[in-house]
């Protein structure tokens, strides 16, 4: 799997849009760009996938770059329930019949401040 | 909440004794995992399993054990362990090998003494 690298931490103002960056410059054609988060005492939750497009759910937006080297995950409208590690994570898909095989990076510890 | 069910939420062991980490879920999915965490450290992938399978065992010591009895049920069983082996376990599950997300469970938090 392609090595990913994001910043140790960050911060950002309660209301305002959290901006995580995750470089992958090593990302071949097939490999898929996902990102967890794992607040305090919790397992990992997953939050949002790409392949080439930008994606958008409920919970944030991926844009990827046009040479896929990175992206950058989107929390619109941070809370103070958005304090979390948030770990972004290039996966070969369908390895194995029926699974998969995820590997975490250190990930970004983000704090949402009031 | 959360839809992988891991039991117990706490284990304190002695190095000597024999335990066993449960995980279930009820969601049809056909992979389980297992992961280890130490503090302030990314999950680490120890078993895949697929279909009941051992698909992958990623060189971890066999004072870990794993078993999956059925499709829905996942226990990772525990024999003379090191006090180095105190992490927080985490069992996650899938529905196929496509792009489908892992559910994970919130662990054992596991102390060995």
């Amino acid at each position: 799997d392609a090595k990913t690298t994001q910043p140790t931490s960050m911060d950002c103002a309660e209301g305002r849009a959290a901006n995580l960056p995750c470089n992958h410059s090593t990302i071949s054609g097939n490999e898929y760009v996902y990102w967890y988060r794992q607040i305090h005492s919790q397992g990992p939750q997953y939050i949002i996938h790409g392949l080439k497009n930008n994606e958008t759910n409920e919970m944030a937006s991926l844009i990827i770059t046009e040479d896929r080297k990175s992206s950058t995950l989107i929390l619109p409208h941070a809370t103070l329930r958005d304090t979390a590690v948030y770990y972004c994570i290039v996966r070969v898909p369908f390895i194995i019949q029926g699974a998969q095989k995820l590997v975490f990076g250190q990930g970004t510890r983000l704090t949402i401040n009031p | 909440d959360t839809e992988v069910t891991q039991t117990p939420k706490h284990l304190v062991m002695g190095m000597t004794n024999k335990k066993s980490l449960k995980c279930e879920q009820h969601m049809g999915h056909r992979a389980m995992y297992w992961y280890k965490q130490k503090a302030k450290k990314p999950p680490e992938l120890m078993f895949v399993y697929s279909y009941e399978k051992l698909s992958i065992n990623e060189s971890v010591p066999s004072r870990f054990s794993p078993e999956c009895p059925n499709s829905s049920l996942l226990n990772l069983h525990l024999h003379a362990l090191q006090p180095e082996d105190s992490a927080l376990y985490l069992c996650a599950s899938s529905p196929r090998g496509d792009n489908s997300p892992l559910h994970f469970g919130n662990g054992t938090r596991l102390t060995v003494t």
